[in-house]
């Protein structure tokens, strides 16, 4: 299967800066996504990376905040924005439809963001 | 919003007993997947079913997916201390590619 590597793996902010969170994937994808689980939950789906468009966000979600970037097939970048408490979470990316898989529609996962905001 | 809601919240069991989690999602899908996510690490993949599929295995998991009730379940067999972990199941909302997490289910195997 493909394998998913984000940047930082952990960091620790301060309230009002932004963090970019990086995303490499070792093979080229169709589709990316960057999910955010906050403590003790599920995961919730931010957005849809698209290769050379802006970014489809859940409800929500809105670029300003959220700034994503996907310049190709296999490279995303997640920025928080203006961070506050509240942001405190893990963010996953994540990818489906690596043509050199067997299930299409699997979906694999780095190994996630773990921010805290202070 | 979530797609899907799981069952039980937590589980607890004896090391060698079987865990049993259900999933129950609201829409019609294409796929459902599971995962699992030890504490504080990243999502594993266990396996993908499709909505055409009633049964899948895969070494000690079981799962079944029963379209017409919109419930899936996952069977683990024989469970040991390292299945400890949260599962969670995965629907993709009948075809658009991203998935849509379930609240999950925290489970303990005790040795």
């Amino acid at each position: 299967s493909a394998v998913i590597s984000q940047k930082p793996s952990r960091d620790i902010c301060q309230r009002g800066t932004s963090l970019t969170i990086q995303c490499q994937v070792d093979s080229q994808v169709t589709m990316m996504f960057w999910y955010r689980q906050q403590p003790g939950q599920s995961l919730t789906l931010i957005a849809t990376a698209n290769q050379g468009s802006e970014a489809t966000y859940e409800s929500g979600f809105v670029i300003d905040k959220f700034p994503i970037s996907r310049p190709n097939l296999t490279f995303s970048t997640l920025t928080v924005s203006n961070m506050s408490p509240e942001d405190s979470s893990i963010y996953l990316c994540s990818g489906s439809g690596t043509t050199s898989r067997h299930n299409y529609n699997e979906q694999f996962f780095g190994p996630g963001t773990r921010l805290t905001v202070l | 919003s979530q797609q899907g809601e799981e069952d039980p919240q937590a589980l607890s069991i004896q090391e060698g007993e079987n865990a049993t989690m259900n999933c129950s999602y609201k829409t019609s899908i294409n796929n459902l997947q599971w995962y699992r996510q030890n504490s504080g690490r990243g999502l594993v993949h266990l396996i993908l079913i499709r909505s055409n599929e009633r049964e899948k295995h895969s070494g000690r998991l079981r799962v079944t997916l029963d379209t017409s009730k919109k419930s899936s379940s996952l069977l683990i067999t024989a469970s040991r201390a390292a299945d400890t972990a949260s599962y969670f199941c995965a629907t993709d909302g009948g075809g658009t590619y991203k998935y849509i997490f379930g609240t999950g289910t925290r489970l303990k195997v005790l040795a």
